[in-house]
């Protein structure tokens, strides 16, 4: 069965200072790996990998993936109070089931 | 572009009622996933259509179906509510190869 840990489970830092978010995986048959931004109900797409060691990135974050490892990083710098939220990561197509892991709880102190 | 869209917004059923959750596509998208959230949970998998056809299921009982439409847009039906089905549902919709993007959800709960 595909399995997805995200870790930490939870993350309070104050505005500015830069996080890390880590995910693994185990998966019988790797397609992409997708992060999602979840502040309310909607998951927003952030990021979808699918290439070893080739990053990607948009304003203050980036996420770069490691196959050998069978894992992923979410970074953000610079951290705002709007940057609160739940971070899902999640393995799978777009024509296929996405498996979730059980997201870390972001939160900014201002 | 109109994005995903997903009605009730919420729900509140008794135990052994039945519930109708809707989902619309985004604009161009063939295909549709569901997905239930528990409190603390991520979402997990309940199945989806592409071109109105079942493509895949996750470990979830006969009594949650499925449908989809050929304008894309989905239904999904729960017969004889539990408790435990309380939880966000959440829809998704994408374009075969492409990431999937997700409804705002309907909040569901079971008394």
């Amino acid at each position: 069965e595909d399995k997805v840990v995200q870790s930490p489970l939870s993350l309070v830092v104050h505005e500015g200072d830069t996080v890390t978010l880590n995910c693994s995986y185990e998966v019988t048959n790797f397609r992409s790996l997708l992060w999602y931004k979840q502040e309310k109900k909607a998951p927003t797409f952030l990021f979808m990998l699918t290439s070893s060691g080739i990053e990607k990135k948009s304003g203050r974050l980036s996420s770069i993936l490691d196959k050998k490892e069978l894992s992923s990083i979410l970074n953000i710098t610079a951290t705002q109070t709007g940057d609160s939220a739940i971070y899902l990561c999640a393995v799978g197509f777009g024509n296929e089931k996405l498996t979730f892991g059980t997201g870390t709880r972001l939160t900014i102190i201002p | 572009e109109t994005g995903v869209t997903q009605s009730p917004t919420h729900l509140i059923k008794t135990r052994g009622q039945q519930v109708t959750l809707r989902c619309s596509s985004q604009s161009g998208h063939n295909t549709v996933s569901w997905y239930q959230q528990a409190l603390g949970q991520g979402p997990q998998f309940i199945f989806q259509y592409y071109r109105e056809e079942e493509n895949g299921r996750g470990n979830f009982p006969p009594r949650f179906s499925g449908l989809q439409f050929p304008n894309y847009s989905s239904e999904l039906n729960v017969n004889a509510l539990e408790l435990d089905d309380s939880a966000l549902y959440l829809c998704a919709s994408s374009l075969f190869y492409n990431e999937q993007f997700f409804g705002p959800g309907t909040r569901l709960t079971v008394l």
